[in-house]
């Protein structure tokens, strides 16, 4: 079975600076994909980055890059530049990216950190 | 925005009765999945509809049932309402094992 983990329940920034959100994940899958998604208040889940596991570099996107180590099997969230709209909850999410079986792309999220960017 | 729509937006219910949640994909799409987010935690997976047919299902009882129809619309039906069930659904669609879009969320709260 797949799991996340998300150890801290809440961050602080300073606007502008840079923040990292940790994730990490176990499966004994050999292909799976991570995603991180951000949800304010409004419900509303957004797709932020999505990391393959056989992917050799760090996926980026904007302000966003994911720190994935394989190896210690992390894929943490570095959100630079931090803006006060980035204030919201982060879920990390793993999905079973294999073609046979009964794979059929559910997301097994974390607990979430919610993120609060100071002025 | 991603085109996933949902309604109602917010619902109230008592124990015992019944609930039904409706789920509009966005275009192009084929395949729906169903969360449950209790206050505090992440999305749990409910089942997956892929062309008019579950196609996966999560740990929760029979009592929970869906459905999606030719436009590959979907419903999610919940019967014998718990208190426990009180939580945020939501809905995503994507192309077959595609990215999933999630929708705004229905708000269910049961008293």
């Amino acid at each position: 079975a797949q799991k996340i983990t998300q150890t801290q329940p809440g961050m602080f920034v300073q606007e502008k600076e840079a923040v990292t959100l940790d994730c990490t994940y176990d499966t004994s899958d050999q292909s799976y994909g991570l995603f991180w998604y951000k949800q304010p208040s409004s419900g509303e889940m957004i797709f932020l980055i999505y990391q393959g596991s056989y992917d050799e570099q760090n996926a980026t996107e904007g302000r966003y890059s994911l720190n994935f180590q394989k190896a210690r099997k992390s894929a943490n969230l570095v959100i630079s530049a931090s803006q006060l709209g980035d204030s919201a909850m982060y879920f990390c999410a793993m999905r079973d990216v294999n073609a046979g079986g009964t794979s059929y792309g559910k997301l097994t999220f974390g607990q979430g950190t919610i993120l609060t960017v100071h002025p | 925005e991603t085109g996933v729509t949902q309604s109602p937006t917010h619902l109230i219910k008592t124990r015992g009765q019944q609930v039904t949640l409706r789920c509009s994909s966005q275009s192009g799409h084929n395949t729906v999945s169903w969360y449950q987010q209790a206050l505090g935690q992440g999305p749990q997976f409910i089942f997956q509809y892929y062309r008019e047919e579950e196609n996966g299902r999560g740990n929760f009882p029979p009592r929970f049932s869906g459905l999606q129809f030719p436009n590959y619309s979907s419903e999610l039906n919940v019967n014998a309402l718990e208190l426990d069930d009180s939580a945020l659904y939501l809905c995503a669609s994507s192309a077959y094992r595609g990215e999933q879009y999630f929708g705004p969320g229905t708000r269910l709260t049961v008293t």
